[in-house]
């Protein structure tokens, strides 16, 4: 199974500020790396997906990078709403897997 | 307007059978695959396993023969079981679907199962 190793796990922001989260598969998995907003009681949200294309809704203060095994997740322009858990995901093959997360909270 | 829903027990006894059920409403189980996908208390995700569109499912190895997934399309519901439950079990469960290539881009809000002894 591919792992993916996902940093930092922890991150204290400020709104107005920009935020980078990484996330490193143990083997190339080409463009197809997805990102994932969790917070409390809403479903999780995809943001992201083959790592750059941004999903219907998505506002544009994100971006996604990167190829093969190191990718990256941007928020720029931090609102409120933005802070929470982000998880990245693998969708290159079978088992599908995610990192372990990325808790943004308010510094 | 697209939704899924988790239904199922609170809580399932040690070595016993789980079920829950996912909903879904505002698409067609024939034109979309649904996931599901667990997460322990303060632990990350996992995919379990898929129903695709076409009837076929698909296993995370790591729950070798204890899981099976199928679907009822017309009551646009899919199931899930899962036997010879552990207390490492205890977990939310997540049913997601997906067009395609495993970007799932709606989820239900999970059923939390805890498995007591």
């Amino acid at each position: 199974d591919v792992q993916m190793t996902q940093s930092p796990s922890n991150l204290a922001a400020s709104p107005g500020e920009s935020v980078s989260i990484n996330c490193k598969a143990s083997k190339s998995i080409s463009k197809y790396l997805a990102w994932y907003q969790q917070k409390p009681g809403k479903a999780n949200k995809l943001l992201i997906y083959s790592g750059s294309t941004l999903q219907s809704g998505t506002p544009s203060r994100f971006s996604g990078s990167g190829s093969g095994t190191d990718f990256t997740l941007t928020i720029r322009n931090l609102e409120p709403e933005d802070f929470g858990l982000y998880y990245c995901q693998q969708h290159n093959e079978y088992p599908n897997t995610f990192g372990a997360g990325t808790k943004l909270e308010l510094k | 307007q697209v939704q899924l829903k988790e239904t199922g027990p609170d809580l399932v006894q040690l070595t016993q059978t789980l079920s829950i059920t996912c909903t879904v409403s505002g698409f067609s189980l024939t034109t979309y695959n649904v996931h599901w996908v667990r997460q322990p208390p303060g632990k990350g995700l996992e995919w379990m396993g898929a129903m695709w569109n076409g009837g076929g499912t698909d296993y995370n190895s790591a729950f070798k023969s204890r899981l099976s997934i199928s679907r009822d399309t017309s009551k646009s519901q899919v199931f899930l079981k899962m036997n010879s439950l552990q207390t490492d079990d205890t977990a939310k469960y997540f049913c997601a679907r997906s067009v395609a290539r495993g970007v799932m881009d709606a989820w239900g809000q999970g059923a939390s199962v805890t498995v007591s002894s």
